[in-house]
């Protein structure tokens, strides 16, 4: 059972946009400290890669079809202009504060149909 | 460009010891904090030791699950980073990436290196 709550799975056309949630608690993206939301994007057998980091911001080099967000206990990845590239694990990642620990969502397998 | 390369993963018998090594170039190591995440067969990602730089004291940071058991070390004279995982269980069954950190995220990851922990 991960720290931070992810769907399993989502899936959209070509096109679409699709978000995908990462569910905390006051003691990890809700907490006072405000600790970040970082996202990670893997495909099968490779290493993952910073995808949004700090909430809402790209390193160079990812397009701006996605992008981050973060209110109160919970965050967001949005993608936008859905590609078959996009195709691949999507991970939030965070500090909490109760475990002295990093932690990462379950992960959320992204399928484009 | 940031490298890291891991190495010495392999078979090992529940109870027994393991080092792994992760040789990194491409930027400043030794003002790097540097941690190790785990990622079973078919699951997610968990993180499984930091080690921060000299400058900032140098000091280890580790999860509950392997507290006690895995310690993460440094050379800064030859760039690499180390990981060593005693009496392993088979739950410890995983690719172990070596990873760049920034604090709290993970900016830079090595291909990974498989360890399998099986009688």
């Amino acid at each position: 059972q991960s720290v931070l709550t992810q769907p399993p799975s989502v899936s959209g056309a070509p096109g679409q946009r699709v978000t995908i949630s990462c569910t905390g608690s006051s003691s990890n993206i809700g907490a006072r400290a405000g600790y970040e939301v970082h996202w990670y994007q893997q495909f099968p057998g490779t290493a993952p890669k910073l995808l949004i980091y700090s909430n809402s911001n790209r390193p160079s080099g990812v397009p701006d079809r996605f992008s981050g967000s973060k209110s109160g206990t919970s965050a967001s990845l949005a993608i936008t202009g859905l590609q078959a590239e996009d195709e691949a694990d999507y991970y939030c990642q965070s500090y909490d504060s109760s475990l002295y620990s990093l932690v990462f969502g379950g992960g959320t397998k992204l399928t484009v149909l | 460009e940031v490298q890291l390369v891991e190495s010495g993963g392999g078979l090992v018998k529940p109870g027994g010891s393991l080092r792994l090594t992760c040789a990194v170039s491409g930027f400043t190591f030794n003002n790097a904090w540097m941690s190790w995440v785990r990622q079973a067969p078919g699951k997610g990602l968990e993180w499984v030791g930091r080690i921060k730089s000299e400058t900032d004291g140098g000091t280890t940071d580790y999860p509950a699950p392997v507290k006690g058991r895995f310690t993460v070390s440094r050379d800064d004279s030859k760039n690499t980073l180390y990981l060593q995982m005693n009496s392993l269980k088979t739950d410890d069954t995983a690719v172990y990436y070596c990873t760049v950190n920034d604090w709290i995220r993970f900016d830079y990851w090595g291909q990974g290196v498989l360890v399998t922990v099986s009688s």
